[in-house]
């Protein structure tokens, strides 16, 4: 295992499809995250998993996105009914139970138009 | 409220020469902070930790330090190369209750080293 793994790269949907992207982590870790990045800012985070528990949600996840992790491996993060302020880099992190460190995938770009 | 700032959007040194960058926060009361490395299209890359309780740290050409009283870190990059360019981004960690694997980002700063 390398690193984290993001699926798709890059996603183009109309205004209002749902769309879905999958993170897998870094096997031996058990916390995953998933933060969003637009242009010129920095990331900010949107969710916490440890293991397959969702532990913390931030106010920046409307009830349009949902993020699961089923058996506590990869995580997947829907978002329905997609809005053009959707429009943004989605990146997912992992980190080991006892590691500040974060190890973030290359990310899912979505276009929304 | 809690806010990050990095000194500059934009940095640009000749090579060989030492980048220093900034990272001031203010109301916020962190347990460590990290340094990232992002280049176009990628996801960020872990470059550093300094915990509140350190002054300094250093790996090879890179050189961090955190200054809690001043609410400030500077990040330095010894005898620049054009392979530094990139953005670099600047990340606290709460120390409050079991939230510090929530990391705050700056916007970044974009080092460009010329040749």
């Amino acid at each position: 295992d390398t690193g984290v793994s993001q699926d798709p790269r890059h996603k183009i949907t109309k205004r209002g499809q749902n769309v879905t992207f999958r993170c897998d982590p870094i096997s031996e870790h058990n916390r995953l995250y998933w933060y969003r990045q637009t242009l010129g800012q920095g990331p900010e985070f949107l969710t916490y998993f440890q293991n397959e528990a969702q532990l913390e949600k931030s106010r920046l996840l409307s009830d349009r996105f949902s993020a699961e992790r089923p058996k506590g491996s990869f995580s997947t993060l829907e978002i329905q009914r997609t809005e053009q302020g959707d429009s943004a880099m989605y990146l997912c992190a992992s980190s080991s139970r006892t590691g500040y460190v974060a190890f973030f995938g290359q990310g899912t770009r979505l276009t929304v138009v | 409220s809690q806010k990050i700032e990095q000194n500059s959007e934009a940095l640009n040194i000749q090579e060989g020469k030492t980048a220093t960058l900034t990272c001031n926060y203010t109301n916020y009361s962190p347990a460590y902070l990290q340094w990232y490395r992002q280049d176009p299209g990628r996801g960020p890359v872990f470059l550093l930790l300094i915990r509140e309780n350190e002054k300094e740290k250093r790996k090879e050409r890179l050189k961090v330090t955190f200054d809690t009283t001043l609410k400030q870190s500077l990040f330095h990059i010894t005898a620049s190369q054009p392979a530094d360019s990139a953005t670099y981004l600047c990340a606290l960690a709460p120390n409050s209750g079991g939230s510090n694997y929530k990391l705050t980002f700056g916007k970044g700063t974009l080092l460009t080293v010329n040749p």
